[in-house]
C-alpha cells in the first residue's frame, strides 16, 4: 500500500528565509504532486514532477524528485507572507495519495 | 477558480439522512475524481469516472455511491449518514485522454456537516 508522508507537518517562519518540505513515499511512483491549501478553500495545482531529477520553479517555490530515494522537496526561497498556506504533495496516477500535508506560516 | 464547479457549498443534515453532492468538471475534462477532506482521515480518494465509467476505486464505504453522467456531470450520493461522514468533499477532474493519470483540478468543495 503507497504511504506518503511529509515533514514537517507544521513550520512557521520569518519572511525573507529558505526552507524546504520534504516529502517521502512508499513505494515506486513516475509523478508526485504538489499542491496548496488557503484555509477553507480548494486545492491548487502548484508542479507536477513526471521524472527523476526533475525540478520545476514557480516564483519562490522550486520542486524536485529524486525516484531512486521516493523523495520530494519543496523549496521556499525568501518567504513572504502570501506563502502562508498548507502544502499537500500527492503521488499516484489516477487514485491520488495525500501526504498529511505541511501548514506553513510565514510571519513577518 | 480551476474550472471545476460543485453544489451545494455546504450542507447541513441529520445521521441516517441522504445526500446528493454534484459536480462538474472543466470543459473537455472526461475523468472526474472524489476526494474526502477530514481532519482524522486527512484528504482521502472516493472514486474516478472516465467517461461515464467507473475507473478506480479507493476508500469508499459501501453506504456511497457515485455516477458520471453522459454530459459528464458526476454525483456523489452518500447515505444512511453518519456523524463521522461530516467532512469536505472534493471533485477534481482531468482531461483523462489515457484514462486518468494527469494533473487533477480541484472544485471548491462541499462542506457536509452531519448532526
Amino acid at each position: 500500500e503507497l504511504k506518503v508522508e511529509q515533514n514537517p507537518l507544521f513550520l512557521s517562519m520569518q519572511e525573507g528565509k529558505n526552507y524546504t518540505i520534504y516529502c517521502n513515499y512508499s513505494t515506486t511512483s513516475d509523478r508526485l504532486y504538489w499542491y496548496r491549501q488557503d484555509p477553507g478553500k480548494s486545492l491548487e495545482s502548484l508542479f507536477v514532477l513526471l521524472s527523476n531529477g526533475a525540478v520545476k520553479q514557480e516564483g519562490r517555490l522550486m520542486a524536485s524528485l529524486d525516484t531512486k530515494a521516493r523523495l520530494s522537496t519543496l523549496h521556499i526561497t525568501a518567504a513572504v507572507h502570501d506563502l502562508s498556506a498548507t502544502y499537500f504533495c500527492a503521488v499516484g496516477a489516477q487514485k491520488l495519495v495525500f501526504g498529511q500535508g505541511t501548514r506553513l506560516t510565514i510571519n513577518p | 477558480d480551476s474550472g471545476v464547479t460543485q453544489t451545494p457549498k455546504h450542507l447541513i443534515t441529520a445521521t441516517g439522512q441522504r445526500v446528493t453532492l454534484r459536480c462538474s468538471p472543466r470543459s473537455g475534462d472526461l475523468s472526474v475524481y472524489w476526494y474526502q477532506q477530514s481532519l482524522d482521515q486527512g484528504l482521502q480518494f472516493l472514486i474516478q469516472y472516465y467517461n461515464g465509467e467507473e475507473r478506480a476505486k479507493g476508500n469508499i464505504l459501501e453506504r456511497f455511491s457515485a455516477q458520471q453522467f453522459p454530459d459528464l456531470h458526476s454525483e456523489l450520493n452518500l447515505s444512511s449518514l453518519e456523524l463521522g461522514d461530516s467532512a469536505l468533499y472534493f471533485c477534481a477532474s482531468s482531461v483523462g485522454i489515457k484514462g486518468g493519470g494527469e494533473t487533477q483540478y480541484f472544485g471548491p468543495g462541499t462542506r457536509l456537516l452531519v448532526l
